[in-house]
C-alpha cells in the first residue's frame, strides 16, 4: 500500500522552461512533506519542504505548493537547469521532521540544453 | 563540517551470512535513522536511534538489527542475508530537538549472491 505516489516516473524538459514534479498522497496523518533530489552514487539531498499549514514555501527557483484537501504536492523549478537533472523523491511524514520519512518511487528529471 | 558517512561503499555477501554497515552522523546531530532502498523504489525506513535506543521501526524483520553507541555513531546489522536484501542502505542522521530535516549520507551498496 503506497501511501506517497509519484505517477510520473520521468519528465523531460527544456533548460529555461519550468518543471513540474507531482506529487500525491493518500495518508491523511501526514503533516510535514518534503522533497529530496538524487545523483547517482550519492544519498538523497534534501530540497525543500513544507508543513501541512501552508499551502505554498518558496525557495530561490525552487517552489512546493502544497493541496490538502485534494492530498497533492508539487515542486517547482524555474527556471530549469541541466544541472537540475536527477531523480526527485516525495517524502512526508508525521509529528515533525525527525519522525520516519515515507517516500515515493521518485521521478526522473532531465533537463535539455 | 563533515556531513554523514558510511561505510563501506560497496559490499557483496552470500544469501546466509551476516553484514554489519556503519554510519557517522553529520557533526551536531544526535539521531540515525536507516533507510533500504530497493531498484527502482524509494527508501523505506528501517528503523532510528537515538540516545542509543530504537526510537521507531518500520515494518522489516528482526533479521535487522541496529545500534547506537555514545558517540551517536551506529551500525546495521542484518542476518540471514536473502537475495531480496540486496539494495542501497542510506543512513540519515538529524538533531531531535532541532527543525532541520534528516540528512542522508551515500549509502552502502550491498549485493547478495
Amino acid at each position: 500500500d503506497q501511501q506517497v505516489k509519484q505517477n510520473s516516473p520521468s519528465l523531460s524538459v527544456q533548460e529555461g522552461r519550468i518543471s513540474i514534479l507531482n506529487c500525491d498522497y493518500t495518508n491523511s496523518m501526514f503533516d510535514y512533506f518534503l522533497w529530496y533530489k538524487k545523483y547517482p552514487a550519492e544519498g538523497p539531498t534534501f530540497l525543500i519542504s513544507i508543513s501541512s499549514i501552508k499551502d505554498k514555501n518558496e525557495d530561490g527557483r525552487f517552489t512546493v505548493f502544497l493541496n490538502k484537501s485534494a492530498k497533492h504536492l508539487s515542486l517547482h523549478i524555474v527556471p530549469s537547469q541541466p544541472g537540475d537533472s536527477a531523480v526527485y523523491f516525495c517524502a512526508a511524514n508525521s509529528g515533525g521532521s525527525n519522525y520516519k520519512l515515507t517516500f515515493g518511487k521518485g521521478t526522473l528529471l532531465t533537463v535539455n540544453p | 563540517d563533515a556531513g554523514v558517512t558510511q561505510s563501506p561503499t560497496h559490499l557483496i555477501k552470500t544469501r546466509g551470512q551476516q553484514v554489519t554497515l556503519r554510519c557517522s552522523p553529520k557533526s551536531g546531530h544526535d539521531t540515525v535513522s536507516w533507510y533500504q532502498q530497493a531498484l527502482g523504489q524509494g527508501p523505506q525506513f528501517i528503523f532510528q536511534y537515538y540516545e542509543e535506543e530504537e526510537r521507531q521501526r518500520g515494518n522489516f524483520p528482526d533479521r535487522f538489527s541496529g545500534h547506537q553507541f555514545p558517540n551517536y555513531s551506529s551500525e546495521l546489522n542484518v542476518n540471514a542475508l536473502l537475495l531480496g536484501d540486496s539494495a542501497l542502505y542510506l543512513c540519515a542522521s538529524s538533531l531531535l530537538q532541532g527543525e532541520e530535516t534528516q540528512y542522508f549520507g551515500p549509502g552502502t551498496r550491498l549485493l547478495v549472491l
